[in-house]
């Protein structure tokens, strides 16, 4: 199985503040990488499909990056409603394997 | 607009099965795959199956192996997982997904609230 981990964990952050999380698959996934917020009591919801492309309806401030093994996400001025948790997910191998979440708080 | 709808979750003793549902509307159903994915209360998502439009193609995550199944009904635009000798690790929300495919690389572009299975004694 592809192993996927995150950093950090958890991130404190204040509103207006750009943020960076990171994805690291244990072996290439070329670009089968996608990221998802997830708000307490909430389904997930995708952000992010193929390393970098935006799913619509998500704003613009969410960013993706990589390919192969190492990937990111990037909130450019955090806003009041992204303060939830975020995770990656590897769709290479039909053994689909999500990251381990980063939960993003106020500071 | 889209909407998957998930029901049967419950609380089983260890060993016991169950079987959750998820209707499935506002597109067309044999467009796609489906997958369940699960989350232990507090904590991360894991992936348990997967299954093709046609339902001709299934894949399970090691731990479920032998012992869940994955079905479909595009007839009644419906996803199932039956699940069999359930586990105390086996409790958690299941969500059912549906599987986008984005020039041949798959997401997840819709879920369902989500159903809860509890497994104890």
């Amino acid at each position: 199985d592809i192993q996927m981990t995150q950093s950090p964990s958890s991130l404190s952050a204040s509103v207006g503040d750009r943020v960076t999380i990171t994805c690291r698959a244990s072996q290439s996934i070329r670009n089968h990488l996608n990221w998802y917020q997830q708000k307490p009591g909430k389904a997930p919801n995708l952000l992010i499909y193929a390393a970098s492309s935006l799913q619509s309806g998500v704003p613009s401030r969410f960013n993706g990056n990589g390919s192969g093994t190492d990937f990111t996400l990037t909130i450019s001025s955090l806003q009041p409603e992204d303060f939830a948790t975020y995770y990656c997910h590897q769709s290479y191998l039909t053994q689909y394997t999500f990251g381990q979440g980063t939960k993003l708080e106020i500071k | 607009e889209v909407q998957l709808v998930e029901s049967g979750g419950d609380v089983v003793r260890p060993g016991g099965s169950l079987r959750l549902s998820c209707a499935a509307s506002g597109f067309t159903f044999d467009d796609y795959g489906m997958s369940w994915v699960r989350q232990a209360p507090g904590k991360g998502l894991e992936w348990v199956s997967d299954i093709n439009w046609n339902g001709g193609r299934t894949n399970y995550e090691d731990s479920v192996k032998g012992r869940f199944t994955i079905s479909r009904d595009n007839a009644w635009n419906s996803l199932y997982l039956q699940m069999n000798g359930l586990r105390a690790e086996d409790t958690a929300f299941y969500y059912c997904a549906r599987r986008a495919d984005f020039g041949g690389v798959y997401s997840f572009d819709y879920w369902g609230q989500g159903t809860l299975v509890t497994v104890s004694s």
